[in-house]
């Protein structure tokens, strides 16, 4: 199986803070790689597809890096709906696998 | 639009058999792929595996050869059985879209919780 390390696990960040969250695949994924958004009770979202596509109706201060084994989600300036969960996704190879998710909190 | 939503039992008897279903609209699911995922409580997300619209399957196994999957296209629905489910089953468990281009799961249901207790 593919192992998805994603960091930090947590972080605290303010409004209008410049956000980043990695992923390292344990091997060569290609581009083949999502960032989806979750809220408390609800299914993620996918935020980004294909590493660096972004998903029609996200908002553009979400952005995608990467290819091969790293992988960045960057958002330009966070607001107050992005405190979520995010989570990455490998699609290169079965089963499909996670990061283990980074909780994005209020500072 | 693409819509999903998951129905089923939201108890289930260890030992038992855990089955799901998942109704589309806006869509057909004679095109595309579609996936089961689950979240324990306070957890991250786990991919359980993917049915295919021509009926072909790949599962995850970490769940050990006890995972069906289905299609209904007559009712445009697919289902999910897990076989001599344990504790470690319970979860919410959502089905997705994977659309056929080769991307990772655009569109998901609400999700459905689903617990393992006697």
């Amino acid at each position: 199986d593919i192992q998805m390390t994603q960091s930090p696990s947590s972080l605290s960040a303010s409004v209008g803070d410049r956000v980043t969250i990695t992923c390292r695949a344990s091997q060569d994924i290609r581009n083949h790689l999502g960032w989806y958004q979750q809220k408390p009770g609800k299914a993620p979202k996918r935020l980004i597809y294909a590493a660096s596509s972004l998903q029609s109706g996200v908002p553009s201060r979400f952005s995608g890096s990467g290819s091969g084994t790293e992988f960045t989600l960057t958002i330009s300036s966070l607001q107050p709906e992005d405190f979520a969960t995010y989570y990455c996704l490998q699609h290169n190879s079965y089963p499909l696998t996670f990061g283990g998710g980074t909780k994005v909190e209020i500072k | 639009q693409v819509q999903l939503q998951e129905s089923g039992p939201s108890l289930v008897k260890p030992s038992e058999t855990l089955s799901l279903i998942c109704s589309v609209s806006g869509g057909s699911i004679s095109s595309d792929y579609w996936s089961w995922i689950r979240q324990p409580a306070g957890k991250g997300l786990e991919w359980i595996g993917r049915i295919y619209s021509s009926g072909s399957t790949s599962y995850n196994p970490s769940l050990k050869g006890r995972v069906n999957m289905s299609l209904d296209t007559s009712k445009n629905q697919f289902s999910l059985k897990v076989t001599s489910v344990t504790a470690a089953d319970t979860a919410v468990y959502y089905c997705t879209r994977d659309p056929n281009r080769g991307e990772p799961p655009d569109y998901w249901g609400q999700g459905t919780l689903v617990t393992v207790s006697s």
